[in-house]
């Protein structure tokens, strides 16, 4: 089973930053918080991850929580081709440990 | 050049035939997966090379059997296909085992009638 909870769906301005929120209470001090996105018909792609520092790319930012139980993907400037679902996955780095396990995420809707 | 290429694209079979699925990378990634997703769109791990090697293998029927001639390629062969086969099959690479930067080809939608 999936670790993280997601809202099931979200709108957004185009234009406007998107906060797309993850609980994940019981995340382990070794293990990672990674953000995919999948738009429709495509494969998914890795947007960003994170153990306890927030993280900034050319996609997005990722702000993890102190006590690591939660995180938000921060899209700064949504645009209409965001439109996708965001999955929160938690993964460890070791073992078994180390599969990605998928929820059903978050479907993000950017609108004109 | 695309990163990671499944070919098919759509496969439309009977049921009971045998069907294969082509993944290739041109990354230069050590690990190769297979990914399906169901109709409720959860996706799941079914099985994860690394160097040739067979390194995760979760509960998939045996009728399921991946191939890695080499590191580029892993082929998802399918024996005896049943209705409940029926889904989307990504496959994916990574640079290495302990790397989950992932890099998904488009997908392979296979129905089973």
């Amino acid at each position: 089973d999936a670790k993280t909870t997601q809202p099931p769906s979200m709108d957004c301005a185009e234009g406007r930053a998107a906060n797309l929120p993850c609980n994940h209470s019981t995340i382990s001090g070794n293990e990672y918080v990674y953000w995919y996105r999948q738009i429709h018909s495509q494969g998914p792609q890795y947007i960003i991850h994170g153990l306890k520092n927030n993280e900034t790319n050319e996609m997005a930012s990722l702000i993890i929580t102190e006590d690591r139980k939660s995180s938000t993907l921060i899209l700064p400037h949504a645009t209409l081709r965001d439109t996708a679902v965001y999955y929160c996955i938690v993964r460890g780095n070791a073992g078994n440990n180390r599969k990605l396990i998928w929820g059903l995420g978050t479907s993000l809707a950017v609108n004109p | 050049d695309t990163a990671v290429s499944q070919t098919p694209k759509y496969l439309v079979t009977q049921m009971g035939n045998d069907k294969s699925i082509k993944c290739e990378q041109n990354l230069g990634h050590d690990t190769m997966y297979w990914y399906k997703q169901d109709s409720k769109k959860f996706l799941k791990i079914m099985f994860s090379y690394n160097n040739k090697e067979l390194i995760i293998n979760e509960t998939v029927p045996n009728r399921f059997s991946p191939k890695s001639p080499d590191k580029a390629h892993l082929n998802l062969h399918i024996n005896s296909l049943e209705l409940g086969d029926s889904a989307v099959y990504f496959c994916a690479s990574s640079q290495d085992a302990a790397n989950t930067e992932a890099f998904f080809g488009q997908g392979t939608r296979l129905t089973v009638v």
